[in-house]
């Protein structure tokens, strides 16, 4: 088991529908962050999150909007995907930024 | 040149032989060298991770890198069926003063029994 932990694990979700994504850890890292993934390739970054701060935005469109409730909560929100997005979405922390990540298990997303 | 270079595989490998893992890089200022393991349908996981040129072992598993060289290696001893899985090299810099991790494409691994 991780200690970051995401729900859910995998989602299905129409064009026109909104949903979210959550992570949790309590390891007490100050860095977060959501990556993408699609089959057969490395993670890409998406967004990074310093002492609840967004400090990256790797030019991520608008449809994907991050938020940092507090130290341990990281959500992504989502609105009128398309098919493209179709990927596992992965948190990942790290005591602050520039340290090794430990990644959460992901959600499978599939937008139909 | 791609700034972390590593061979996608296939790897297929006996239980039991030793397997080398291996990443290149162009970039001297990686300051953080970390090994990933991916199971099918699971995120990364931490395997282990370096500051420094030269070797950390943890178990069946070697790290090596060869600054001089930018080179780094994975090497697992003994090597058992549920090694099985996809290793990602991936490396940390802050030039620029900005936070960078740059990961290799993976190399998959079966271990046959």
């Amino acid at each position: 088991d991780t200690e970051v932990t995401q729900t859910p694990k995998h989602l299905v979700m129409g064009m026109t529908n909104k949903k979210s994504l959550k992570c949790e850890q309590h390891m007490g890292h100050r860095a977060m962050y959501w990556y993408k993934q699609k089959a057969k390739k490395p993670p890409e970054l998406m967004f990074v999150y310093s002492y609840e701060k967004l400090s990256i935005n790797e030019s991520v469109p608008s449809r994907f909007s991050p938020e940092c409730p507090n130290s341990s909560l990281l959500n992504l929100h989502l609105h009128a995907l398309q098919p493209e997005d179709s990927a596992l979405y992965l948190c990942a922390s790290s005591q602050v930024t520039a340290q090794p990540q430990h990644f959460g298990d992901g959600t499978r997303l599939s937008i139909l | 040149q791609k700034e972390v270079e590593q061979d996608p595989g296939p790897l297929s490998v006996p239980e039991g032989a030793i397997v080398s893992l291996n990443c290149t890089y162009s970039n001297s200022a990686f300051q953080y060298f970390m090994w990933y393991r991916q199971y099918s349908r699971k995120g990364p996981e931490l395997l282990m991770y370096t500051y420094s040129s030269g070797n950390k072992e943890d178990g069946r598993f070697t790290a090596q890198v060869d600054k001089s060289s930018k080179y780094i290696s994975l090497f697992i001893r003994d090597s058992q069926p549920s090694d099985s899985a996809t290793y990602l090299c991936a490396m940390i810099s802050t030039e620029g003063g900005s936070e960078k991790l740059v990961f290799g494409k993976g190399t998959k691994l079966t271990v046959n029994p």
